[in-house]
């Protein structure tokens, strides 16, 4: 059973909008969130995280938001562009005796910014 | 400085055929992965390793064995190829504990006939 969901399989989005990129999960054991962005023929990148004792991390155009109640997060862009156009995985871990860390990622969401 | 380095990129197999798959990382990283992408079904961990000397099964470790050769160097055995395990491999390295993003390989795209 999945313990990450990405149900959007793609987005489509106009140059200069904005993109939502949403992910759910149900381990309520998981205290730290990640999103991934993956170019074809290219290994994956990391592009923002956040801890469960945050609902909102920002880094230039990328905004995460946390809301743990819902077991629910987004990933927002804006302005979105066509560099923007890639894979994106959410992925989410917990800390486990003996400090390993192991993230359960998510099946991906394709996103199409059109010029 | 490579970051995540894997050999080989593509590789074509017939059933029942072995390999081994290399990765190595400059990061002094404690941490390393072994990951596999097919369609729809994102990453799945396949085997890791927390740290030199030691690993441990991922989710889908059937067919498959590791060697944790040091701390740069952790390589992914395929002993008969099976065609299910055509897929795109990736290997990750991370910093150890929690709160720590991984480094990923560029892959090795795997082709068993």
């Amino acid at each position: 059973d999945q313990q990450v969901k990405q149900n959007s399989p793609s987005l489509s989005v106009q140059e200069g909008r904005i993109s939502i990129l949403n992910c759910d999960y149900t381990n309520s054991m998981f205290d730290y969130f990640l999103w991934y962005k993956k170019y074809p023929a290219e290994g994956p990148t990391f592009l923002i995280s956040i801890s469960s004792i945050k609902d909102k991390n920002e880094d230039g155009r990328f905004t995460v938001f946390l809301n743990k109640s819902a077991k629910h997060l987004s990933l927002h862009i804006v302005p979105s562009q066509p560099g923007d156009s890639a894979v994106y995985f959410c992925a989410a871990s917990e800390t486990r005796a003996g400090g390993s860390y192991i993230p359960t990622f998510g099946r991906g969401t394709s996103l199409i910014v059109h010029p | 400085n490579a970051g995540v380095t894997q050999t080989p990129k593509f590789q074509v197999l017939k059933t029942g055929q072995s390999m081994t798959l290399q990765c190595a990382q400059d990061m002094n990283h404690n941490s390393m992965y072994w990951y596999r992408q097919d369609p729809g079904m994102g990453l799945r961990l396949i085997y890791y390793s927390a740290s030199e000397g030691t690993t441990d099964k991922g989710e889908v470790p059937n067919g498959y064995n590791v060697s944790r050769l040091n701390k740069r160097e952790f390589s992914l055995r395929l002993e008969s190829a099976a065609p299910s395990q055509t897929s795109v491999y990736f290997c990750a390295s991370s910093t150890s504990g929690a709160y720590n993003e991984q480094f990923f390989g560029p892959g090795t795209r795997l082709t068993v006939l």
